[in-house]
């Protein structure tokens, strides 16, 4: 079993819609979770960042996190075809490196 | 901000050659790390280092090796480079404790 799971998409959805991106991860020591987003032919950058049960906002961004049901998503609103990249999840595994699943792809049509 | 830079944008190498992937950051950070990204499997953690002169590997050390001399200095040192191992190699770094990790612009190896 991977550690760090992913839907490896193309999630589509329309502009002004909410994607929905999700992450679900086998340790349940992890303490630490991160979104990623990722341009074609780019470095990773971060966008989100969740240590805590529930939801954490940032601008058009949520992170949740369920800790007993091991799962991590990403809600993007009003989406915008800027965010068409591919959004990776990463996971601590207690060895001070990130464990990363191996990313959604996002379609944001207009 | 933080800037990790990666000395080589596209590089070309033949089967057998020691292949040297640099990287140096500028905010003395304690950890650093190499993964490699390929299509389909995401980015997989190869070595790590959270010290001068310390290395941990990571999931894939096998035909790596690593240096870190100084603290802003991770070199990633392909001994006898294989066609598997074409792909986009990427340096990171982060503080201390501090997991949030800054990625270095990347390095596309071809090995032919």
């Amino acid at each position: 079993q991977k550690e760090v799971e992913q839907n490896s998409g193309p999630l589509s959805v329309p502009e002004g819609a909410i994607a929905s991106l999700n992450c679900t991860y086998s340790d349940r020591g992890s303490q630490s979770f991160f979104w990623y987003r990722q341009y074609s032919g780019k470095s990773p950058e971060l966008i989100m960042f969740i240590y805590s049960n529930g939801d954490k906002e940032d601008g058009r961004f949520t992170a949740q996190l369920n800790k007993a049901s091991q799962y991590v998503s990403l809600l993007i609103r009003d989406s915008q075809p800027s965010d068409s990249a591919t959004y990776l999840c990463a996971v601590d595994t207690g060895r001070r490196a990130l464990t990363f699943g191996s990313g959604t792809r996002l379609q944001v049509q207009p | 901000d933080v800037k990790v830079t990666q000395s080589s944008r596209y590089l070309v190498k033949r089967t057998g050659e020691k292949v040297f992937l640099e990287c140096v950051q500028d905010m003395d950070h304690e950890n650093m790390f190499w993964y490699r990204q390929d299509p389909g499997l995401g980015l997989r953690l190869i070595y790590f280092s959270y010290d001068v002169k310390m290395k941990e590997k990571g999931d894939i050390p096998e035909g790596y090796s690593v240096s870190r001399e100084k603290k802003e200095r991770f070199s990633l040192i392909l001994e006898s480079a294989s066609t598997n191992q074409t792909s986009m190699y990427l340096c990171a770094s982060s503080g201390g404790d501090d997991e949030k990790l800054f990625f270095g612009s990347g390095t596309q190896l071809s090995v032919l």
